[in-house]
């Protein structure tokens, strides 16, 4: 059984465009978050959602756009795509705000061309 | 603002060698530390946690990490690697600062030869 799953696994896109990248979590947790890993493996939190709500919004460029329908789904919208969004974007779930320990999602690769 | 170091970017150890990589924070309060792994095209997973209690830890595979309240340093240590070990180790630090947030060090990366 999956804890948290990403989809797509990959992503390939042109510049200027909008995708989705969706994020869901069957652990019961109440946090979930979005990092992005640049090429240098630097991770960086971008949001955190807490039952829905969001806590955490790191200084990110307005056309990243984060949806929490509910508790177990955390979504990650992208417009107007750039070269340097290019990344790996990782979902993050914790039980609580306190984040004890956080458990990732494989991962989805963004490759703007 | 709160920051992690890790030292060591690059580490290149033969197997059976002993492994010591480095982690400071800058955070003055209660912190939580981990250390996680992330095997290569891998997610991350989490390898130890240190919350309170005894500073020294131990994690899976080996692993172990000392808290040293009074050096800020959270360093991670195995006796003897395996070329398995051969991945990208993070640092991270969870602290209360007026809401909850973990910051991630840059990464080590470990290649153990064979």
């Amino acid at each position: 059984d999956t804890a948290v799953s990403q989809t797509p696994k990959y992503l390939v896109t042109q510049m200027g465009n909008d995708k989705s990248i969706k994020c869901e979590q069957n652990l019961g947790h109440d946090t979930m978050y979005w990092y992005k890993q640049d090429s240098k493996k630097f991770l960086k939190i971008m949001f955190s959602y807490n039952n829905k709500e969001l806590i955490i919004n790191e200084t990110v460029p307005n056309r990243f756009s984060p949806k929490s329908p509910d508790k177990a789904h955390l979504n990650l919208h992208i417009n107007s795509l750039e070269l340097g969004d290019s990344a790996v974007y990782f979902c993050a779930s914790s039980q609580d705000q306190r984040a004890y320990e956080q458990y990732f999602g494989p991962g989805t690769r963004l490759t703007v061309t | 603002a709160q920051s992690v170091s890790q030292h060591n970017h690059h580490v290149i150890l033969s197997e059976a060698a002993s492994l010591e990589l480095g982690c400071n924070y800058s955070y003055g309060g209660t912190v939580n530390l981990f250390w996680y792994v992330q095997y290569p095209g891998q997610h991350l997973q989490l390898l130890l946690k240190y919350f309170s209690g005894d500073p020294l830890v131990k994690g899976i595979k080996g692993f172990e990490a000392e808290f040293i309240k009074s050096k800020f340093s959270f360093n991670l240590r195995k006796p003897s690697v395996q070329w398995s070990d051969t991945a990208e180790y993070f640092c991270a630090v969870n602290a209360h600062t007026g809401g909850f947030k973990t910051i991630f060090g840059a990464g080590t990366r470990l290649f153990v030869k064979a």
